[in-house]
C-alpha cells in the first residue's frame, strides 16, 4: 500500500497563478485533510472532508478550494496564488471513526513557493 | 475553542541527557492528546496517545488536566530522538453503541528537538 501520496513535490509559481495539488489514499478512509506548515505556527488545517462529496472549512481556509469527488482524491486549488500562500503543505486521511479513528496518517508534503 | 502551546521551538539537549517537550492545552471538554514526530525526511506520524498510556521509544507522556499539560518525556535523549515534535488535540464525538468519532485535530507550534553527541 502506498498509503497517502501528493502530487506534485515541489512547484514554484507567480503571483496571481492557479494550481491544483492532489492527494490520494489507498487505505479506504473517510476523512481527509490539508494542512499548511510554517515556521513558527505548526500544522494549521486549511480545509477537510468527512466522505465522499463533502468538505469543510478548516482554520485557514481562505485564498483554498478543494473537492473530494472520489473517496479516495482529495484535491486542494490555488486560484489565484499569492506570496503568502508560499508553504509546505500536507495532506492527511484517517477513519475518523471506530477504535482507532483518531490517527491520521500524512502524505510526504507539497512545497509551493510564489514568487 | 480549543489550542495546544508548545512554548519551545527548539531544544537542544546531550545524548544520554534526559529530555522534556512540553505541551500546554486549552479545552472545555475532555480531551484526547497525541503527540506526532516527523523524523528527517521522513512523513509525519503518530508517536504516542495519552489514553494509550504507553511507552513508544523509551518517550512516555502523562496527561495533567489540573496543568492542562502533557509534556512528553525521556529519560535517556539518543541522537535518533532528533525530529520535529508536534503536540495535538481533539475530542471524542460519540462513543455509543453505534461507534465512536474523532473531532479535528489541533496542532501546537512544534518543538525541533537536537541531541548532540
Amino acid at each position: 500500500n502506498a498509503g497517502v501520496t501528493q502530487t506534485p513535490k515541489f512547484r514554484v509559481l507567480k503571483t496571481g497563478q492557479s494550481m491544483t495539488l492532489l492527494c490520494a489514499q489507498d487505505m479506504n478512509h473517510e476523512y481527509m485533510y490539508w494542512y499548511r506548515q510554517d515556521p513558527g505556527m505548526g500544522l494549521r488545517l486549511i480545509h477537510y472532508s468527512v466522505g465522499e462529496g463533502t468538505t469543510a472549512k478548516g482554520e485557514v481556509p481562505d485564498g483554498y478550494n478543494v473537492s473530494r469527488l472520489k473517496k479516495q482524491n482529495f484535491l486542494l486549488g490555488l486560484e489565484s496564488a499569492a506570496p503568502s500562500q508560499t508553504s509546505v503543505y500536507f495532506c492527511a486521511s484517517s477513519y475518523g471513526e471506530g477504535t482507532f479513528g483518531y490517527e491520521q496518517f500524512f502524505g510526504p508534503g507539497t512545497r509551493l513557493t510564489v514568487l | 475553542a480549543q489550542r495546544v502551546t508548545q512554548p519551545e521551538k527548539l531544544l537542544s539537549v546531550f545524548k544520554g541527557a534526559p529530555v522534556e517537550l512540553k505541551c500546554n492545552y486549552s479545552y472545555s471538554g475532555s480531551p484526547e492528546l497525541f503527540w506526532y514526530v516527523q523524523y528527517s525526511r521522513q512523513r509525519l506520524q503518530l508517536l504516542l496517545r495519552h489514553i494509550s498510556r504507553e511507552s513508544i521509544k523509551g518517550f512516555t507522556a502523562d496527561l495533567n488536566k489540573g496543568e492542562t499539560s502533557f509534556h512528553l518525556k525521556k529519560p535517556f535523549a539518543q541522537e535518533e530522538d532528533s525530529a520535529m515534535y508536534y503536540c495535538a488535540l481533539t475530542r471524542l464525538i460519540t462513543a455509543n453503541a453505534g461507534g465512536t468519532s474523532y473531532g479535528k485535530l489541533t496542532f501546537g507550534q512544534g518543538t525541533i528537538l537536537t541531541v548532540h553527541p
